[in-house]
């Protein structure tokens, strides 16, 4: 287990309230990724940060906001929920390493906009 | 945007067969990784590949990093019960720095054949 977790597990809300996701590491790792799961789309990129107060778009971003105040948190929100964006949400880490370091993730947080 | 496509979509499995899978992209790839996920829990790594041509082994799982660096192959020799997921597989392109350019291919959902 690379020491990942995701809260809340499982959400339900209604469209167009706010909603966000935390996700925290006890790896100490510098970058941290936000992932939506989707059928017939697999994983795709929302966020990612790569420090503190340091973060980029993916290519999935419109609708979502991230901050990271502190390494080992990551924060997902989205400001006014949507059907579209009922998903499964991943949070990943990787290490700063030599050459590439894999990504790790965390069991993800199952969100239900109705 | 950039795509990899994985095969097969779907496969079944008795337990004993060898069962293998492939990632192709028309682009070239630096890194390749490997992933299984079971239901409810997040995407697990495998195996990395960092080196074109190289083949690595995690146990019964094998793969390889295409010569051309556009493809993979995933190999598990003497599948068993527990071996029923699906495999992801992702390409990166450049070395170092954040994952953020890593694009996962849609997945291989392995079953137990009927």
């Amino acid at each position: 287990d690379a020491g990942i977790t995701q809260s809340p597990r499982h959400k339900v809300t209604e469209t167009g309230t706010p909603v966000t996701l935390r996700c925290h590491q006890t790896e100490n790792h510098r970058y941290m990724y936000w992932y939506r799961q989707d059928p017939g789309h697999g994983l795709r990129l929302i966020h990612y940060s790569y420090g503190v107060k340091d973060t980029d778009k993916g290519e999935v971003s419109d609708g979502y906001s991230v901050s990271r105040s502190k390494t080992e948190d990551f924060l997902l929100t989205l400001e006014s929920a949507t059907s579209s964006q009922t998903s499964v949400y991943f949070c990943a880490i990787s290490g700063r390493g030599q050459g590439s370091s894999p990504l790790h993730f965390g069991n993800g947080t199952r969100l239900t906009v109705t | 945007g950039q795509q990899l496509n994985q095969s097969p979509q779907s496969m079944f499995i008795q337990e004993g067969e060898d069962v293998s899978m492939n990632c192709t992209s028309s682009s070239i790839f630096n890194t390749w990784l490997w992933y299984k996920q079971d239901p409810g829990e997040g995407p697990v790594l495998l195996i990395a590949l960092y080196k074109a041509g190289e083949l690595t082994s995690n146990g019964r799982l094998t793969a390889q990093f295409g010569i051309t660096r556009k493809d993979s192959f995933l190999n598990i020799s003497a599948s068993i019960p527990s071996d029923v997921g699906i495999y992801f597989c992702a390409g990166q392109k450049n070395y170092g720095g954040s994952q953020g350019n890593l694009i996962f291919g849609k997945g291989t959902k392995l079953s137990v054949k009927p």
